[in-house]
């Protein structure tokens, strides 16, 4: 059984870049949330993706989208960055919507 | 909106002695309510939950337990070992929607040898 796979591991874009990070989920798992934790804080809740359709979203904008594909990986897309987007993204999948949530290792993203 | 209070946000113990950490939340429609534990460069890692008709539950040196009433939930770590140095986070949440899952702000535990 493999774990939760993220990459990059880091990423250095420009303020008005646009990132895409990726996400593998747990071996049978097929559902896939997206977290943003900034610095000495706790996970915010992003968005999760149920079967191929986002099922939840946090207090984030429309410029954080994502996609989630018939293998169950999972992508977040980020439009327009700004300095406030720096942070480490997880993605943490489970069995279903209400399943125990793993974690991936997250992508540290910076935004100069 | 909905939060969850954590503390304390450091806390520094003996090799031996017990921890606790207390959160407090705001959504009384919770009824979730895990524990992580992030290493450094790591993701968090469940290390126990609790489900709102439940009271208290352990798991050898970890326990949990839930004031519905007062809206309070701790985690007690007990014989603390320094691979137990870590940032612990509590969390908050409807468990049927994981977009009301609501995260404390972390509780950093240095466990001294």
């Amino acid at each position: 059984e493999t774990g939760v796979t993220q990459s990059p591991t880091h990423l250095i874009k420009t303020r008005g870049q646009q990132v895409t990070l990726r996400c593998s989920s747990q071996s049978g798992h097929n559902t896939v949330s997206w977290y943003q934790q900034a610095l000495g804080q706790g996970p915010q809740f992003i968005f999760q993706y149920y079967r191929e359709e986002e099922n939840g979203r946090g207090n984030f904008p429309p410029r954080f989208s994502g996609l989630q594909f018939p293998n169950y990986s999972s992508e977040l897309n980020v439009n327009a960055l700004e300095l406030d987007d720096s942070a480490l993204y997880l993605c943490a999948s489970s069995w279903g919507q209400e399943g125990e949530q793993y974690f991936g290792p997250g992508t540290r993203l910076t935004v100069t | 909106g909905e939060n969850v209070e954590q503390h304390p946000s450091t806390l520094s113990v003996q090799e031996g002695d017990s921890a606790v950490i207390k959160c407090t939340y705001s959504d009384s429609a919770s009824n979730y309510f895990p524990w992580y534990k992030q290493e450094l460069g790591k993701g968090p890692q469940l290390i126990i939950d609790i489900r709102s008709n439940v009271g208290e539950k352990k798991d050898q040196r970890i326990a949990v337990t839930l004031n519905k009433t007062a809206k309070h939930f701790s985690l007690h770590i007990t014989e603390t070992q320094p691979e137990d140095s870590a940032v612990y986070f509590c969390a908050a949440s409807r468990q049927t929607s994981y977009d009301k899952v609501i995260f404390g702000p972390g509780t950093s535990l240095s466990v001294i040898p």
